[in-house]
């Protein structure tokens, strides 16, 4: 099975912090997202990534950065924390190859605090 | 630009019951579809993927159908029981952005 691991369940930051959330999967995969999941605005992506030190903008990257060092590693970095980023930070991955057979795998999620 | 509608976006049975959870997208140009699971405080847990050439996907007691054609998908629970209760999401892969596009779910309670 897919494993996809996100290094915290919960964070509590302090306004103006460097937060740093980090996701690992375990199958090689090329694809790796940062989404964020608030009450009534469903999933948001924030940041993807299709290989090792690429990235790519997704819909709301501001106030986001994101590293790619190695293949199976994907950090999202909140350069100075603010409560309007307070918010549950899901990591995913997936295969690149026939786009019609991509399936998403997700982590379990965090749910970040910003006071 | 596509769009994914997931109504109700909640429903209670009774446990027992066969139930149809319902995805409509705008767009007939996807690669595939998703449906996934979510517990409260918890990620999202794959269930099927259909790719856009096929029109059924099975797992157990769940059985998820797609018509292009009308922008529709249905997850099918069979005999459902207190721990289907969950979130269900539906995401399409659009093949005209290539983006992976979430509904916002379907809150499940199967009542004992």
């Amino acid at each position: 099975d897919v494993k996809v691991t996100q290094s915290s369940r919960y964070l509590v930051k302090r306004t103006g912090e460097k937060v740093f959330l980090e996701c690992v999967q375990d199958m090689d995969h090329e694809n790796m997202f940062w989404y964020r999941q608030d009450p009534g605005l469903g999933l948001r992506l924030i940041y993807f990534s299709y290989d090792v030190k690429m990235k790519e903008k997704g819909d709301i990257p501001e106030g986001y950065s994101v590293s790619r060092e190695k293949k199976e590693r994907f950090s999202l970095i909140l350069e100075s924390a603010s409560t309007n980023q307070t918010s549950m930070y899901l990591c995913a991955s997936s295969t690149r190859g026939q786009a019609t057979n991509e399936k998403l795998f997700f982590g379990s999620g965090t749910q970040l605090s910003v006071l | 630009k596509q769009e994914v509608t997931q109504i109700p976006a909640a429903l209670s049975v009774p446990e027992g019951e066969n139930l149809v959870l319902n995805c409509s997208f705008t767009d007939s140009a996807i690669y595939n579809l998703q449906w996934f699971r979510q517990d409260p405080g918890k990620g999202l847990t794959s269930l099927l993927l259909i790719q856009s050439s096929q029109r059924e996907q099975t797992s157990g007691r769940l059985n998820a159908s797609l018509d292009k054609s009308s922008g529709r998908s249905t997850l099918y629970i069979a005999a459902s029981q207190p721990g289907d209760s969950a979130t269900y999401l539906c995401a399409v892969k659009d093949s005209s952005a290539s983006k992976i596009i979430f509904g916002s779910g379907t809150r499940l309670s199967i009542r004992p």
